[in-house]
């Protein structure tokens, strides 16, 4: 149990175009996802969080016009990067609350913008 | 400032022995704390949880302690074997549903 699944592992795009990332909880479901980007030997740092059914809550310095999230069902959860630059490229990686204490992590979404 | 401080980038070890890793805090109340592998290329796998009020908890090899006075946790790999070698992180939970991450230990388990 307790399966998150990210689509699509990797893209690359041009600059400028909008890229969207899903995020599923497989065999649960979710009320609350987090998204998280991981820069090459780096932590996990927090983007937002995503509630199912109202707006995503964004960590201090994360654009929110820049980074779009809906969670339109408990079970998905989608991040778009909008107008994407070069320094967004980035490994980006969603997470589902599973029994209340528990983040399991989907495998990533590699994002290399040219 | 917040701090979550994992003692080595990266810890080589002999297969067969115990990979003992650290993670220390600072300024944080954390409700519980929980250790992650993870691959190249990949997402955190969750591998155990400690809750304030718990001294150890134990998977299989893998023991953790949590120490809130010293606001310390150890995970203990025991007979550890190559198939153990990842970066493994430890996140913080405090009121809220956030998790905090340290940097992480790259683990080597040398055959």
């Amino acid at each position: 149990g307790a399966v998150v699944s990210q689509h699509p592992s990797w893209v690359i795009c041009k600059s400028g175009t909008s890229v969207k990332i899903e995020c599923r909880s497989l065999d649960f479901q979710a009320t609350t996802m987090f998204w998280y980007r991981q820069f090459p030997k780096q932590s996990l740092m927090l983007m937002a969080t995503s509630n199912e059914g109202s707006k995503a809550t964004y960590e201090q310095g994360v654009e929110k016009d820049k980074f779009l999230i809906n969670h339109a069902s408990l079970t998905l959860s989608t991040l778009t990067v909008t107008s994407a630059h070069p320094e967004d490229s980035s490994f980006y990686i969603c997470s589902a609350h599973y029994q209340q204490e528990t983040q399991y992590f989907g495998p990533g979404t590699r994002l290399l913008v040219l | 400032s917040q701090k979550i401080e994992q003692n080595s980038e990266a810890l080589n070890i002999q297969e067969g022995k115990t990979a003992t890793l650290t993670c220390n805090y600072t300024n944080y109340s954390p409700a519980y704390l929980q250790w992650y592998r993870q691959d190249p290329g990949r997402g955190p796998v969750f591998l155990l949880l400690i809750r304030e009020n718990e001294k150890e908890k134990r998977k299989e090899r893998l023991k953790v302690t949590f120490d809130t006075t010293l606001k310390q946790s150890l995970f203990h790999i025991t007979a550890s074997q190559p198939a153990d070698s990842a970066t493994y992180l430890c996140a913080l939970k405090t009121g809220a549903n956030n998790l905090f991450f340290g940097t992480g230990t790259r683990l080597t388990v040398i055959p």
